[in-house]
């Protein structure tokens, strides 16, 4: 069956251009996350939807982040006035039931973002 | 959430059992043990978890010690698509707070050699 799906899977964005990231989590997933994955780091949390309510952005880095998902299916996760610091991969992750925890998150192929 | 260590590296032979240690003293009696693996330029993909009890799936086994504060993840014939980064993660069980997040840490890179 479809996985989570990301797109576009690179982008290159010069400092201070904004860049929107799209993920498509698997049908039917209630729980939606946002990762960032700097090199050679695990992945840190940004932010969690349940359905089109986003319930955390505590991991958001600052309010250049901004997400969205107001269908409660495809989420975009926006950064305006890009920074060099903000090069990474953003991972999206979806899974199935938000309140037991042994909910694994399936997550997508990332969408590695370059800034110059 | 607690936090756990685990080597930087190990390689393995292929075919051979690889054993890979994670260490979690400050486990709570709440906190499950996952574990995710990420292959080169794809997101982390689920392996298992556990509480108490060792486990198997069709992936690998997990075995976590008697009190809880290590545990290792074996692939019981490793082949060269096993080479990855392997993170450990414990994570309070059921609804509240913030359990729903997975803190990962810097993993072990696995390398499975032919």
């Amino acid at each position: 069956g479809a996985g989570v799906s990301q797109s576009p899977r690179y982008k290159v964005a010069k400092r201070g251009q904004d860049v929107a990231l799209r993920c498509d989590p698997i049908s039917g997933h209630v729980s939606l996350f946002w990762y960032q994955q700097a090199l050679g780091q695990g992945p840190e949390f940004l932010t969690y939807f349940q359905n089109e309510a986003q319930l955390d952005k505590s991991g958001l880095p600052s309010d250049r982040f901004f997400a969205e998902r107001p269908e409660g299916s495809v989420s975009t996760l926006k950064i305006q006035r890009t920074q060099q610091e903000d090069s990474a991969v953003y991972l999206c992750a979806s899974s199935l039931v938000r309140d037991r925890a042994y909910n694994e998150q399936f997550f997508g192929p990332g969408t590695r973002l370059t800034v110059l | 959430d607690a936090k756990t260590t685990q080597p930087t590296s190990m390689d393995c032979a292929e075919g051979r059992a690889a054993n890979l240690p994670c260490n979690h003293s400050t486990i709570s009696g709440n906190e499950y043990v996952y574990w995710y693996r990420q292959i080169h330029s794809q997101g982390p993909q689920y392996i298992i978890h556990g509480l108490k009890n060792n486990e198997t799936n069709e992936m690998a086994s997990l075995i976590i010690t008697e009190d809880r504060k290590s545990s290792t993840l074996i692939l019981p014939h490793a082949t060269l698509r096993d080479t990855a980064v392997y993170y450990c993660i414990v994570r309070v069980a059921g609804s509240g707070g913030s359990n729903y997040k997975l803190t990962f840490g810097k993993g072990t890179l696995l390398t499975v050699n032919p």
